[in-house]
């Protein structure tokens, strides 16, 4: 079964609105979650490493005002796009890993702004 | 700094037949993990097999094969007995072991696999 909950899976929204993206660990402690940003018929890009009771860390080109992550608890990090625009849309996924295993996956969040 | 390159966008193949899935890396890390994953249209990455840089066996599982050659820095997958359901997007990833801070995958441009009847 999943071991990584992410959530929603679909949003659609305007333009100028905020958008928040849940990804969840179950039945582990995760003190570090990842989230990558993939374009259509693209690769998965690395956009900031989560760490919880933290600062994330950015990866280069990243806005950090425009993708807020708040990693406030074990089993929980969440993305938000602050005023989204129509080239926020992508598909984001976050991922966790269990230490002496690969890391797994969320099952991505596709987000469209109109 | 660490690279991975995928250089088949796609691949046929036939139904039962193998396939193997190119994946070259580069990294200045001594240790280090190679990772295959599978994406579906649906977008959900699938872990698929791992091998570790120290492995001197190449790792299987099930119908997957890593072939993993060191000094090439290559690490091919092998798809026995393809299926319809292997169709689908699959990404060679790389992480550096025992090291702090650097625990994120890096990913390949990807190759798209179709599986013909």
């Amino acid at each position: 079964g999943a071991v990584v909950s992410q959530h929603p899976s679909w949003v659609i929204c305007k333009s100028g609105t905020s958008v928040k993206i849940e990804c969840r660990s179950l039945d582990f402690q995760a003190t570090t979650m990842f989230w990558y940003r993939q374009f259509p018929k693209q690769s998965l890009m690395l956009m900031a490493t989560s760490n919880e009771g933290s600062k994330a860390t950015y990866e280069q080109g990243v806005e950090k005002d425009k993708f807020l992550i708040n990693h406030a608890s074990l089993t929980l990090s969440t993305l938000t796009v602050t005023s989204a625009h129509p080239e926020d849309s992508s598909f984001y996924i976050c991922s966790a890993r269990i230490p002496g295993q690969p890391q797994h996956f969320g099952d991505g969040t596709r987000l469209s702004i109109l | 700094a660490q690279k991975i390159t995928q250089t088949q966008p796609g691949m046929f193949v036939q139904e039962k037949e193998a396939v193997t899935l190119d994946c070259t890396y580069d990294t200045s890390d001594q240790s280090y993990g190679l990772f295959w994953y599978k994406q579906p249209s649906s977008g959900e990455m699938i872990f698929l097999i791992y091998q570790g840089s120290y492995d001197e066996q190449n790792a299987t599982e099930g119908r997957y094969s890593l072939n993993f050659q060191k000094a090439r820095k290559s690490a091919n997958l092998v798809i026995s007995a393809s299926q319809l359901g292997d169709s689908a997007m699959y990404f060679c990833a790389m992480r550096a072991l025992r090291v702090t801070g650097r625990r994120a995958l890096t990913f390949g441009s990807g190759t798209r696999l179709q599986v013909q009847p």
